[in-house]
């Protein structure tokens, strides 16, 4: 298996740009989370979908950002517009089952994003 | 509010020392309690403890937790500077049945 796909690895944009993060889960694995990480804040969970449907999105910044998981092999994190503070690491991670309590999560190797 | 929280936020040992890494958690439903050592890029994943009391030990790495405290240990023996990484505690509960982060533990190791 090929493990969480993210794309693109890095984005440089300017500010006021929409940028679009992109996310393969693990086939199989039914759940899938965002995670944004600053030096100031760590791995802060943005939203997490169980299913395709997303549950709890309580973490997403503000009305900015927006996330989507159209089916269960592809999830997207869209920031319109960016700005620079939005500047991170965002990470996808995905696990197996749906109360997903039982297993690891695995992460991708993550999006730089540099907003400038 | 759920909350994981982590201690000390960084630490620098020689090589050959024993560390200790704390994990606290306030979390509503708590089900399962992970380790995860982050070097340049994505963590990857070291424990899961669901039992209190029951170490789990991988080479010179091992972990515990204790429920009844609400924390985890994570001990690392005779530290080497490949140990050099930043370990995060996580833990799945909460309403939603989330996956919740503290801010890690910076360890650095010197020769």
């Amino acid at each position: 298996d090929a493990g969480v796909i993210q794309s693109p690895r890095h984005e440089v944009t300017e500010m006021g740009q929409e940028v679009t993060l992109r996310c393969k889960p693990i086939s199989g694995h039914n759940s899938l989370f965002w995670y944004r990480q600053t030096m100031m804040r760590g791995l802060e969970l943005l939203i997490y979908f169980n299913n395709n449907v997303p549950i709890d999105d309580s973490g997403m910044p503000e009305d900015r950002f927006s996330a989507k998981m159209p089916n269960a092999s592809f999830s997207t994190l869209k920031i319109q517009p960016s700005e620079p503070r939005d500047s991170a690491v965002y990470f996808c991670a995905s696990s197996r089952s749906p109360t997903a309590y039982n297993t690891e999560a695995f992460f991708g190797q993550g999006t730089r994003l540099t907003v400038v | 509010e759920d909350k994981v929280v982590q201690s000390p936020l960084s630490l620098v040992v020689h090589e050959g020392d024993t560390v200790t890494l704390n994990c606290s958690y306030e979390v509503t439903n708590f089900r399962s309690l992970l380790w995860y050592k982050q070097e340049k890029k994505a963590p990857t994943f070291l424990f899961m403890l669901t039992s209190s009391g029951i170490e789990k030990k991988s080479g010179r790495l091992s972990s515990i937790l204790d429920k009844k405290e609400l924390s985890s240990i994570l001990n690392i023996t005779a530290t080497q500077t490949g140990d050099s990484a930043i370990y995060l505690c996580a833990v799945y509960g909460g309403s939603q049945g989330n996956l919740i982060f503290g801010k890690g533990t910076k360890l650095s190791v010197k020769p």
